[in-house]
């Protein structure tokens, strides 16, 4: 079956750096892709949709000069938190979609900032 | 008022025992139905799905949906501990590789041996 990979799994990183995670379809192409964060013992969130060749849409009150994602080819997504803060502590999860039912999803990053 | 409500638990309940998850909708125009699980720290994995209205049996999963009363139902028979994990519900109105597909808050479900 399809593959969306993500990476890092877990990054801690300093407050005030950033951080780029990756998402990646292993064997198919997505023209789409969605960044979702996940609090503890809460649902996914989505964050924004990701689209092959142009701009992200970001879903409301998600700062998209926070949260930078660009999705360059068919099979890469990134999305990097900038000037990283410890509110930004979350785990985040990309996903892509294949019709005509199933929504496969990364591994999630654990991002501990400090 | 949220377009998924869920129950998020936590249930439990014993090794072998029948359990039921539901969730609730307000949009009519959801036309997929997807029951995913979440183990700690790990993306979802799909579960089961149904188009429309009726039921779907796989194994001991079986997922109901009701569209006249936006009820939808996840049965999970002979619960074993290793099905304890979060169980989310999911909802689009059409499925295409740009669908937004909405999820419940999930259900934290633990199976005690």
């Amino acid at each position: 079956g399809a593959v969306v990979s993500q990476h890092p799994s877990w990054v801690i990183c300093k407050s005030g750096t950033s951080v780029k995670i990756e998402c990646r379809s292993l064997d198919f192409q997505a023209t789409t892709m969605f960044w979702y964060r996940q609090f503890p013992k809460q649902s996914l969130m989505l964050m924004a949709t990701s689209n092959e060749g142009s701009k992200a849409t970001y879903e409301q009150g998600v700062e998209k000069d926070k949260f930078l994602i660009n999705h360059a080819s068919l099979t890469l997504s990134t999305l990097t938190v900038t000037s990283a803060h410890p509110e930004d502590s979350s785990f985040y999860i990309c996903s892509a979609n294949v019709p005509p039912t199933e929504a496969f999803f990364g591994q999630g990053t654990r991002l501990t900032v400090v | 008022q949220k377009e998924v409500e869920q129950d998020p638990g936590p249930l439990s309940v014993p090794e072998g025992a029948i359990v039921s998850l539901n969730c609730t909708y307000s949009n009519s125009a959801f036309q997929y139905f997807m029951w995913y699980r979440q183990y700690s720290r790990k993306g979802p994995e799909l579960l089961m799905y149904t188009y429309s209205s009726g039921n779907k049996e796989d194994g001991r999963f079986t997922a109901q949906v009701d569209k006249s009363s936006k009820y939808i139902s996840l049965f999970i028979r002979d619960s074993q501990p290793s099905d304890s994990a979060t169980y989310l519900c999911a909802m689009s109105a059409a499925f295409s590789s740009a669908s937004k597909i909405i999820f419940g808050s999930g259900t934290r479900l633990s199976i005690r041996p």
